[in-house]
């Protein structure tokens, strides 16, 4: 069985101030990691994706995320945000045997401040 | 840009009411979901379909719901008779990639399903 757990539900933060939105999962086997926004009245949206190779992954809107499997991480991080980035972000995880059938952390609801 | 569109957005039913929940996946994507997410919890899977039948399913997936390709088009989830613990935002994903892919789903924006 897998899990996701993301440790903060809400995170305030102030506009061009750098963020952290941390990630961690559990797995019996090696993993797929992603992480999802959802914008106010929007779907969801995939923002990242590691598979395998380098651990640092590179997502759209200037966000990037650090796979570490001594710490089962996957913390996403920008460095300055902006107010369009208010958002909530879904960390979730797959394995190869489960294919497309993602188990989700609970969500952390992004709040930036002008 | 192509997207998958959910409807309705939103819906209030009776208990023990039929409800059908509508997705029109991204048109050369092949495989399908529904995700749902009560509210304050997690974004759970429900069901994957391909080639006209399920794939796979959670414990959640109960005798009470149905998934159908009816056409080309559309992807519709059936809740038989709805209980109050159905009220949920239910999203429908599709993508190109199978069984094996890497999970990158194309999310609609979801229908709220309101059980009272």
């Amino acid at each position: 069985a897998q899990s996701v757990t993301q440790l903060d539900s809400q995170v305030p933060v102030f506009e061009e101030a750098p963020v952290e939105l941390r990630c961690n999962y559990s797995s019996s086997v090696s993993v797929y990691l992603f992480w999802y926004v959802q914008y106010p009245n929007q779907g969801l949206q995939l923002l990242l994706k590691y598979l395998s190779g380098s651990t640092l992954v590179k997502g759209i809107n200037g966000f990037e995320a650090e796979f570490n499997k001594s710490q089962t991480s996957f913390h996403l991080r920008k460095p300055s945000v902006h107010i369009s980035d208010t958002a909530e972000y879904f960390c979730a995880v797959t394995n190869n045997n489960a294919g497309n059938m993602l188990t989700f952390g609970g969500g952390t609801r992004l709040m930036v401040k002008p | 840009e192509p997207e998958v569109t959910q409807t309705p957005s939103h819906q209030v039913t009776q208990m023990g009411q039929e409800v059908i929940l509508r997705c029109v996946p991204i048109s050369n994507h092949l495989y399908f979901y529904w995700y749902r997410q009560i509210l304050g919890q997690k974004v759970e899977f429900l069901v994957s379909f391909y080639n006209n039948e399920i794939s796979e399913k959670s414990e959640i997936f109960d005798d009470q719901f149905s998934v159908e390709r009816p056409d080309g088009s559309n992807f519709t989830l059936k809740i038989r008779s709805t209980k109050l613990e159905d009220s949920a935002m239910y999203f429908c994903a599709s993508t190109a990639s199978g069984r094996r892919g890497t999970g990158e789903l194309f999310f609609g924006e979801g229908s709220r399903l309101t059980v009272l």
